[in-house]
């Protein structure tokens, strides 16, 4: 049973530039999550998706958007790269059929912005 | 606002030593809570949950944890630590989009 996985492992960018991480929820969970945790600091909630359709956000700009496809993989889009964009991306998949509280994360992409 | 709150930045015990890691939540109810466990480089590993009922919550690797509504606590222990139990330990509470503590780092001495 595979669990959730994302991708890169690690991105360097530059500023004002554009990324796109990646992220196949665990098998059969239909709702992704993804985070931002900056350096020494808990995950912070950037947004929700579930068919296909974002459903909660958090506290971020529009520069950050995100995607959902018919098979619940996601898409997280940064725009114009700021340095304190810098940080790990995690994902987590959950199963909102099932109640949806329990989430179950990725290994993280690592976004370096220069 | 609802949230979590860990007291402690770092933690060091010795190898065998027991351990206990603290959480504090602010809800108007009884949360979901979770602890996490983080490797360096790595995800977010799910130790235990608590969602009602039985307040003393058994998890993996042997931890396990107790839900105190009086104290609005939700602390984390283990027995016996293992040098391979370093890591960085997060609660977290919510339901569908958990509030993440800032973590406590864990340092076992040998």
């Amino acid at each position: 049973d595979a669990g959730v996985t994302q991708s890169p492992t690690h991105l360097i960018k530059t500023r004002g530039q554009q990324v796109t991480l990646r992220c196949s929820p665990k098998s059969g969970h239909d709702t992704v999550s993804w985070y931002q945790q900056a350096l020494g600091q808990g995950p912070q909630f950037i947004f929700q998706y579930y068919e296909e359709e974002e459903r909660q956000r958090g506290n971020f700009p529009d520069r950050f958007s995100g995607h959902q496809f018919p098979n619940y993989s996601s898409e997280l889009n940064v725009n114009a790269l700021l340095l304190g964009d810098s940080a790990l991306y995690l994902c987590a998949s959950s199963l909102r059929r099932m109640g949806g509280e329990t989430q179950y994360f990725g290994p993280g992409t690592r976004l370096l912005v220069l | 606002a609802q949230s979590v709150t860990q007291p402690d930045i770092h933690i060091t015990v010795s190898e065998g030593a027991s351990l206990e890691l603290r959480c504090n939540y602010s809800y108007g109810a009884t949360p979901y809570l979770f602890w996490y466990v983080q490797s360096p480089g790595q995800g977010l590993q799910l130790l235990l949950k608590y969602f009602s009922g039985d307040t003393l919550v058994q998890g993996i690797k042997g931890f396990e944890a107790e839900f105190k509504r009086s104290q609005s606590s939700f602390n984390l222990r283990k027995p016996s630590v293992h040098w391979s139990d370093a890591a960085e330990y997060f609660c977290a509470g919510g339901s569908y989009i958990p509030t993440f503590g800032r973590g406590t780092s864990l340092i076992v001495h040998p």
